[in-house]
């Protein structure tokens, strides 16, 4: 069943503290998306990666960090340094990058502060 | 910087009514996509738009993408519970990555 996989569904960070979230995909896309989401607001860019082992910031990356050592792996780190991480984080994939290309969403992370 | 606005941002409506979505941007847009996310659900692609005036049917759903490529609409006739949810349109930017509009949630009263 091919498809994008972002685990865990829940997640809880304390203060100071990293977290990862994982993303998967099968499909055999190139690039790869990070996007946060808060309520009422759409959906903004944290990351993205066109290729292994190259990615670009979008526009809300401070406190993120994202790696892209394989093609179907493009993990995001939450670092301490992100002071509101509070939100829905949804990983995207496409067969090439462009927006040309449609957007295929795994479903989504919640992560909460404690 | 590159804005997709969109309108309204929250919609109820009786079943059976017909409900319309907007989007609007300053600049002229490549190409326009559209998502629904159902809630507690993610984003899923419905279409794109690439021409100017170009006008595409889904069952129900009609998509519009103005002459001047800086504006777009979904209209959904007869709505039913199924089309709860909350509709984004996406755009390109500059850089020529996706730029998502803040969405209008659909609400369908039964």
């Amino acid at each position: 069943d091919g498809g994008i996989t972002q685990s865990p569904k829940y997640l809880f960070r304390k203060e100071g503290q990293n977290v990862t979230l994982s993303c998967e995909q099968n499909l055999n896309h190139d690039a790869m998306y990070w996007y946060r989401q808060d309520p009422g607001q759409g959906l903004r860019l944290i990351y993205y990666s066109q290729i292994v082992n190259d990615f670009q910031k979008g526009d809300i990356a401070e406190g993120y960090s994202v790696s892209r050592e394989k093609k179907e792996s493009f993990p995001l780190t939450v670092t301490s340094a992100q002071k509101n991480p509070t939100a829905f984080y949804l990983c995207a994939s496409s067969p090439r990058e462009g927006t040309n290309e449609k957007l295929f969403f795994g479903s989504g992370t919640q992560l909460s502060v404690l | 910087g590159q804005q997709v606005m969109q309108i309204p941002q929250y919609q109820h409506v009786q079943e059976g009514e017909d409900f319309t979505t907007y989007c609007n941007s300053s600049t002229t847009l490549s190409n326009i996509q559209w998502y629904k996310q159902r809630p507690g659900g993610h984003p899923v692609f419905l279409i794109q738009l690439v021409k100017s005036g170009e006008v595409k049917k889904q069952k129900r759903l009609t998509f519009q993408f103005g002459e001047a490529k800086k504006n777009s609409s979904l209209h959904i006739t007869a709505t039913q519970t199924t089309d709860v949810g909350t509709y984004f349109c996406a755009g390109p930017t500059t850089g020529n990555q996706f730029y998502f509009g803040t969405g209008t949630s659909l609400t369908v009263i039964p």
